[in-house]
């Protein structure tokens, strides 16, 4: 099975801060790579889809890059909304697996 | 709008059952590859299972392969989970989402998720 690795597993960072979180593939999943926010209580939202397709509705500050094994989604300017845990899922349209992530906690310093 | 219901979790003690309910609004439900996906209490996200449109084909995480059960009902816009043999590693809350593209692929929406504890 393919593992993902984020890191750093917790980050804190002030309102308007540039944040960058990465996450590593244990194989090339060439851009196959989601990024969801996922609030306390809340269902995961999608973000980002083929390592850098922003979803409809999500705003422009988040980004993502990345191919082969390591991905980042990127905050350009942090805003109150943002803190929530982040994770990263792969989708191998070869071997059909799906995995995600640990997560990554983006926290208020 | 697209939405996604779960409903039927609660407390079961082990090696009891429990299915799982999912309906579909907003969107032809039919077309779409459906998953489960689960989060133990203060854990990641963990992908369980999925289902074709016609539900004819089917996958299963191998830590739940030959006790849980994926199903549809198209006619009635409904994704289940059919879950027996159950573990106390098996509390979670269970999501359901959809898959925008193909049986390996992004998912959504989800659903607001389906608490299951199972605990004596």
């Amino acid at each position: 099975d393919i593992q993902m690795t984020q890191s750093p597993s917790t980050l804190s960072a002030s309102v308007g801060d540039r944040v960058t979180i990465t996450c590593r593939a244990s194989q090339s999943i060439s851009n196959w790579l989601a990024w969801y926010q996922q609030k306390p209580g809340k269902a995961p939202k999608l973000l980002i889809y083929k390592a850098s397709s922003l979803e409809s509705g999500v705003p422009s500050r988040f980004s993502g890059s990345g191919s082969g094994t390591e991905f980042t989604l990127t905050i350009s300017s942090l805003q109150p909304d943002d803190f929530a845990t982040y994770y990263c899922q792969q989708y191998n349209y070869n071997s059909l697996s799906i995995t995600f992530g640990q997560g990554t906690r983006l926290e208020i310093k | 709008e697209v939405q996604l219901v779960e409903s039927g979790g609660g407390l079961v003690q082990p090696g009891g059952s429990l299915r799982l309910s999912c309906a579909a609004s907003g969107f032809t439900f039919s077309s779409y590859w459906m998953h489960w996906v689960r989060q133990a209490p203060g854990k990641g996200l963990v992908w369980v299972s999925r289902i074709n449109g016609a539900g004819n084909s089917v996958t299963y995480a191998d830590s739940v392969k030959g006790r849980f059960t994926i199903s549809r009902d198209n006619a009635k816009n409904t994704l289940y989970l059919q879950m027996n043999s159950l573990r106390a590693e098996d509390t979670a809350v269970y999501y359901c989402a959809r898959g925008v593209v193909g049986a390996g692929t992004w998912f959504d929406p989800w659903g607001q998720g389906t608490l299951v504890t199972v605990s004596s």
